[in-house]
C-alpha cells in the first residue's frame, strides 16, 4: 500500500532550467508534506515543507505547490544547478497524534547537466 | 554533520545472525525514528520512540526490536537475519512532542547504517 508515490524514477534537466518533481498521495488525512534531498553516502536532508492549509511555499530557488483536491504536490527548482543533482524524496505526515512519523515516496533521481 | 550519529556505518554479516544498530539523536531531540531503505525503495518507517517510550510502529518485523535509553540514544536489534534484510537503516530525530500542534515537524537523519547479509 503505497500512500506516497513518486512516479518518475529519474529526471534530467539542463543547468539554468526549471526542474519539476512530482508526488501523489492517497491518504486524505495527511496534513503536512515535506521534500528531502539525499546525496550518496549521506542521510536525507530537509529541503522544504508545506502545511495542508497552504497551497504554495517558497524558499529561495525552491517552491512547493500543493493541490489537495488532486492529492498532488510538486517541487519546482528554478534555476537548476549541478549541485542540485541528488535523490529527492517526497514525504507526508498525518498529524501529531500519530507520532509525527513521515511516509516517504520511493524518490526521484535528479540530474542537472552543465 | 546533521548531529544524528549512527554506528556502525557498514556491517556485513551472515544469515541467521543478530546485529545491533545504534543511534544518538541530535542534542535536545526527544524523538527517535528508525527507517529502512531497501534497494530502489523509499524509506519505510519502522518504529518511533519519544523520551524512552514507543509512540508509533510501522511495518517492523517481529524479528526486529528497538528501544530508547534514558540518555535518549536508541538501538535497533535485528535477529535471525535473512538476505532480504540487507538495506540501509536510517535513524532520525526530532524535538517535537507527538502532542504538539505544529505541523511542520522536521526529521533530522543520520548518515545511515548499511547492512549486508550474505
Amino acid at each position: 500500500d503505497q500512500q506516497v508515490k513518486q512516479n518518475s524514477p529519474s529526471l534530467s534537466v539542463q543547468e539554468g532550467r526549471i526542474s519539476i518533481l512530482n508526488c501523489d498521495y492517497t491518504n486524505s488525512m495527511f496534513d503536512y508534506f515535506l521534500w528531502y534531498k539525499k546525496y550518496p553516502a549521506e542521510g536525507p536532508t530537509f529541503l522544504i515543507s508545506i502545511s495542508s492549509i497552504k497551497d504554495k511555499n517558497e524558499d529561495g530557488r525552491f517552491t512547493v505547490f500543493l493541490n489537495k483536491s488532486a492529492k498532488h504536490l510538486s517541487l519546482h527548482i528554478v534555476p537548476s544547478q549541478p549541485g542540485d543533482s541528488a535523490v529527492y524524496f517526497c514525504a507526508a505526515g498525518e498529524g501529531m497524534e500519530y507520532g509525527n512519523k513521515l511516509v516517504f515516496g520511493a524518490g526521484t533521481i535528479l540530474r542537472v547537466k552543465s | 554533520d546533521s548531529g544524528v550519529t549512527q554506528t556502525p556505518k557498514h556491517l556485513i554479516t551472515a544469515t541467521g545472525q543478530r546485529v545491533t544498530l545504534r543511534c544518538s539523536p541530535r542534542s535536545g531531540d526527544l524523538s527517535v525514528y528508525w527507517y529502512q531503505q531497501s534497494l530502489d525503495q523509499g524509506l519505510q518507517f519502522l518504529i518511533q520512540y519519544y523520551n524512552g517510550e514507543e509512540r508509533a510502529k510501522g511495518n517492523i518485523l517481529e524479528r526486529f526490536s528497538a528501544q530508547q535509553f534514558p540518555d535518549l540514544h536508541s538501538e535497533l536489534n535485528l535477529s535471525s537475519l535473512e538476505l532480504g534484510d540487507s538495506a540501509l537503516y536510517f535513524c532520525a530525530s526530532s524535538v517535537a512532542d507527538p502532542g504538539q500542534s505544529d505541523g511542520a515537524n522536521v526529521l533530522t537523519f543520520g548518515a545511515g547504517s548499511r547492512l549486508t547479509v550474505l
